[in-house]
Formats: C-alpha cells, structure tokens, sequence
C-alpha cells in the first residue's frame, strides 16, 4: 500500500508570494492533518480534515487556510509569504478522526522563503 | 495552555548503554500519549502510544515508555541502545481535539 505522498518536495517562494502545498492520503484514510516543523519550535499543528471538513485548528494566522477533496487529498495554502514560514511542511493520514487512529506521516514540503 | 517538554534536546550515548527520554506535559484530563521517531532521512513514524490500561506500554525496536500521571510525565526508555537507534524522538500528547508535539530530543549513538 502507497504511502502518504506529498508535492513538491522543495519549494522556493519570495516574500509576498503565495503557495499551495498538496498531500495524498493512504488509500481508505478520510483523515488529514497538517504540521508545521521548524528547528526552533518543533512540530506545531496547523489543522485536520475529516470528510471535506475542518475538524480542528491550530494558532496559526489565516495566511494559513486548507481544504480537503471528495478523495481524501487535501492541498494546504500560506498567502502573503513571511521569512518566518520557511520550514518543512508534514501531511499526516489516519483512518478517521480522533486519538484510536494512527497517524501516518508523509516526508513533507521543505519550504524556503527568500 | 497545554505544552509538551522533553528535557534533553540533544543525547549522546556509547552502543549498548541504557536510554531514557524525559516527556513532561501540562494537561489535567484525559490524555493520549505517543512517541514518534525519525531517523535521518525517513517519515515520522509511531514508535508507541499509551491511551489506557497498564501505564507501561512496549514498542516497536525494544523501546518501552511508562505513564506516571502523578507526574505528568511519559518517558521512553530502551535497555540497551543501538546505532541504529540514532535518530530525532519526538513526544506527543493529545488533548481533547488537539495534539501537540514536544521539540524533540536528538538521538546520537556513538558505535
């Protein structure tokens, strides 16, 4: 079975730009979540989707938005880029919602702005 | 507001010497706790995860982690280290809707 796919890999935007990353669940996982992994504050949750809804969010401004598709994939968008949104992007899949359901980590968007 | 703390954010160990990972959370329900490692150039993957029952749960690769909730703490524990084992251990919490990871310790086992 694939595993979680993440597109693209790297990414270089500028200040001001705006950027869609993209995740692909396992096959069968409704579930999607979203990480923001920097070397200073580690990995901090953006948001989670389940059945084309938003289930839950972190703190993160609302540059950040997300959406999810009748197949489960799910794109994630930063508008208006800020030095400090350069990081490494991580997609997670789970069966459905809540705790029971392991999560499955995708290698994620390594994302630099210039 | 709920954080994770992992004390040590960068261990260095000689093979077969012993292994704990301090995870402390702030957090007064019920909460579901989860270790995560990523070995170097690999996914994040689940490594053991505690929800209810005996407080000392076992994982995968001989790690082990024991729930103190009188401590707020979920330590991970392994007897004998590898060099394989070299690699970033992240700890997790989730608390109610959310989770929450610690900053990760960075693992280095020196062959």
């Amino acid at each position: 079975k694939a595993g979680v796919t993440q597109t693209p890999r790297y990414l270089i935007k500028t200040r001001g730009q705006q950027v869609t990353l993209s995740c692909s669940p396992i096959s069968g996982h409704r579930s999607v979540s979203w990480y923001q992994q920097t070397p200073g504050q580690g990995l901090q949750f953006l948001f989670e989707y389940f059945s084309e809804t938003q289930r839950n969010k972190g703190n993160f401004p609302g540059r950040f938005s997300g959406r999810q598709f009748s197949n489960s994939r799910s794109e994630m968008n930063v508008s208006t880029l800020e030095l400090g949104d350069s990081a490494l992007y991580l997609c997670a899949s789970s069966l459905g919602p809540g705790p029971g359901n392991e999560q499955f980590f995708g290698p994620g968007t390594r994302l630099t702005v210039l | 507001a709920q954080s994770v703390s992992q004390h040590n954010h960068h261990v260095i160990l000689s093979e077969a010497a012993s292994l704990e990972l301090g995870c402390n959370y702030s957090y007064g329900g019920t909460v579901n706790l989860f270790w995560y490692v990523q070995y170097p150039g690999q996914h994040l993957q689940l490594l053991l995860k505690y929800f209810s029952g005996d407080p000392l749960v076992k994982g995968i690769k001989g790690f082990e982690a024991e729930f103190i909730k009188s401590k707020f703490s979920f330590n991970l524990r392994k007897p004998s280290v590898q060099w394989s084992d070299t690699a970033e251990y992240f700890c997790a919490v989730r608390a109610g809707d959310k989770i929450i990871f610690g900053k990760g310790t960075r693992l280095h086992i020196l062959p």
